[in-house]
């Protein structure tokens, strides 16, 4: 099946510095979208990419849907404590309803 | 602002027991999901609802497995012999448009003793 893989796995950063973090997959995806979840919550939607090559931002968040519509990035600049938790990249394949989660990064924030 | 509200928040349940899992999606979305999450892992796709019927399932979504839309505004996940490996984070979730720009509740913590 498809299979997203982001990295690193996990992120210990200290405030103020800005952050980077990829998905791949070895499909071709319609639709990419990225995801936080904080714990005990549902993910809750941050940017929503439908191009390939498309950069979008949302405040201090910027990502970009790859060329090949097989791989994304997204940058957070001057990361602050409320930025904690795990991001997920999610994938929607053409023709389908599904979306397929990445394996997540752990955002860890050190004061 | 909308949310896709589920209740409830917690639900403990002996293994072999049913358990009805409930979702109010945002009202004006025609679009239906339930994902689960287990612990540590990552979010995974059950099934997909439309027009009242299902539209996508994976293969997660066995013969112990059904949704219905009872009414026009609830959506329900039904387990009808839960396993001590349905013990997960249930989460609903509703769009506009069928995959796209999903909104998810905050779950319902299943755990089957």
């Amino acid at each position: 099946g498809q299979q997203l893989n982001q990295s690193p796995q996990s992120m210990f950063i200290q405030e103020g510095e800005d952050v980077s973090m990829n998905c791949t997959s070895s499909s071709i995806f319609n639709t990419w979208l990225w995801y936080k979840q904080e714990p005990g919550e549902g993910p809750v939607l941050l940017i929503a990419l439908y191009k390939a090559g498309e950069l979008t931002s949302n405040g201090r968040l910027t990502a970009q849907f790859g060329i090949t519509r097989k791989d994304s990035f997204l940058n957070i600049s001057a990361s602050i404590p409320s930025d904690v938790g795990i991001y997920f990249c999610a994938g929607q394949p053409f023709g389908n309803e599904k979306l397929t989660f990445g394996t997540g990064t752990r955002l860890t924030i050190i004061p | 602002e909308p949310e896709v509200t589920q209740t409830p928040s917690h639900q403990v349940t002996q293994m072999g027991q049913e358990v009805i899992l409930r979702c109010v999606p945002i009202s004006n979305h025609l679009y239906f999901y339930w994902y689960r999450q287990i612990l540590g892992q990552k979010v995974e796709f059950l099934v997909s609802f439309y027009n009242n019927e299902i539209s996508e399932k994976s293969e997660i979504f066995d013969d112990q497995f059904s949704v219905e839309r009872p009414d026009g505004s609830n959506f329900t996940l039904k387990i009808r012999s839960t396993k001590l490996e349905d013990s997960a984070m249930y989460f609903c979730a509703s769009s506009t448009r069928g995959g796209e720009k999903l909104f998810f509740g905050s779950g319902t913590q299943l755990s089957v003793l």
